[in-house]
């Protein structure tokens, strides 16, 4: 079935590091591919989606390349902010049938000012 | 402020006890799906609804049930409760079941004791 694994372990780093959360998935056909962030005490927010091979998506400064040839969707910030931290998830959606979402377990990044 | 709410926020039920989880979609969304997030883990898919009728269904056992109103709104309904279950709920509306955006609410924490 369709799966979505990612890095272990929660992520510390400095205010203004690079961050990387590595992202991996295993699927039929060609899925649609989410960062999720989820703030303490909240629910999920979409943070950006790629649909198709080779496409970047990007917004508040993240990005993720769908990369098909190796079936990631690494999630990069250049210059992260104490603002930044919280959990997040990669998750991927079949282009058919309902859209349902499969999520990975979750990254807790935590920046330290 | 996607529009999603969910209701209670928190909830403390025994073992064996029945449950109901309550979810307001987004305006002009007709598709509801819950999902299960137990701590640490990523969402599962628990089912959809999509204009009333349940559009598939993830890897949960029947005592999992929901309904879809006329007006779009959802309830997830859990009988005979186990200390398993102890986890956060989350509601995710969308428009459709095709290739859109699933906006989710804060969620419902349910303990089990």
């Amino acid at each position: 079935g369709d799966s979505v694994t990612q890095m272990e372990g929660p992520v510390t780093l400095s205010e203004e590091a690079f961050l990387t959360i590595n992202c991996t998935y295993t699927a039929t056909g060609y899925p649609s591919l989410f960062w999720y962030v989820q703030y303490p005490g909240e629910g999920l927010q979409l943070l950006l989606k790629a649909t198709k091979a080779d496409d970047k998506g990007s917004n508040k400064g993240f990005e993720a390349t769908y990369r098909k040839e190796t079936t990631s969707f690494h999630l990069e910030k250049g210059s992260v902010q104490v603002s930044d931290s919280a959990v997040y998830f990669c998750a991927l959606r079949r282009q058919e049938g309902n859209n349902r979402l499969a999520f990975g377990k979750g990254n807790q990044v935590v920046v330290i000012p | 402020e996607t529009g999603v709410t969910q209701s209670p926020t928190h909830l403390i039920k025994t073992r064996g006890q029945q449950v109901t989880l309550r979810c307001s979609s987004q305006s002009g969304h007709n598709t509801v799906s819950w999902y299960q997030q137990a701590l640490g883990q990523g969402p599962q898919f628990i089912f959809q609804y999509y204009r009333e009728e349940e559009n598939g269904r993830g890897n949960f056992p029947p005592r999992f049930s929901g309904l879809q109103f006329p007006n779009y709104s959802s309830e997830l309904n859990v009988n005979a409760l186990e200390l398993d279950d102890s986890a956060l709920y989350l509601c995710a509306s969308s428009l459709g079941v095709g290739n859109t955006e699933a906006f989710f609410g804060q969620g419902t924490r349910l303990t089990v004791v």
